[in-house]
């Protein structure tokens, strides 16, 4: 079964204490792997899309990589305002063409001052 | 702003009820995705549309239905609702069927 996996479940950082999220996946045919960004009670924030292997995307202090079997999300210096839940979605190849976007639970950090 | 509008925001029903959650996608968006997000839960996907047409389905209950019409907005409708169909509601939509999808604000249900 396709499925998408986050670690760690949360994550505390002092401010300015640079770490990496993780999202492993295992799908039948990756078609796009996407992060977004969740604060309580609003809708997910697209932050960014890999679609292949090697593949790199940055903005501001936040850095996502693609391998084969997982991506990452770096963040360097963070500040209390990085503090939110981190998703990681993956679209998956269903039967007749189609896909599924299928989501992993996220990583819930905190940045601390 | 996304763009992707939902309406309500909030919603109070009784057990037993049918509600109908409606969403507006982005200009030019023809994919349109509705999740649902439990307190203690991930986004679960529920079901996707593109152009009019159903494309995938995820865990959605038989109560449960959604459409999406010619002006590309989507309902879906909630019936028989039960306590535990409270939940944040999201709506999100793409421009095709793997590329990023952009979400609205929810709808929170809150089934009394």
């Amino acid at each position: 079964e396709d499925q998408v996996t986050q670690s760690p479940e949360a994550l505390r950082l002092q401010e300015g204490e640079s770490s990496s999220l993780n999202c492993s996946y295992t799908v039948s045919g990756l078609r796009g792997l996407f992060w977004y960004r969740q604060d309580p009670g609003k809708g997910p924030e697209f932050l960014f899309t890999l679609y292949s292997a090697g593949e790199e995307k940055e903005k501001e202090r936040l850095k996502a990589t693609l391998t084969k079997k997982e991506s990452f999300l770096h963040i360097t210096a963070p500040k209390p305002e990085d503090s939110a839940t981190y998703l990681c979605a993956v679209h998956t190849p269903l039967s007749g063409g189609y896909n599924k976007l299928i989501f992993g639970a996220g990583t819930r950090l905190a940045v601390h001052p | 702003d996304s763009g992707v509008t939902q309406t309500p925001k909030h919603l109070i029903t009784a057990t037993g009820q049918r509600v109908t959650l409606r969403c507006s996608p982005r200009s030019g968006d023809l994919s349109v995705y509705w999740y649902q997000q439990s307190l203690d839960q991930g986004l679960q996907f529920l079901i996707q549309y593109y152009n009019g047409e159903e494309r995938a389905k995820g865990n959605i209950l038989e109560r449960f239905s959604a459409q999406q019409f010619p002006d590309l907005h989507s309902e879906l409708n909630l019936s028989s609702l039960e306590l535990g169909d409270s939940a944040l509601y999201f709506c999100a939509s793409s421009v095709g069927t793997i590329t990023e999808a952009f979400f609205g604000q929810g709808t929170r249900l809150t089934v009394v």
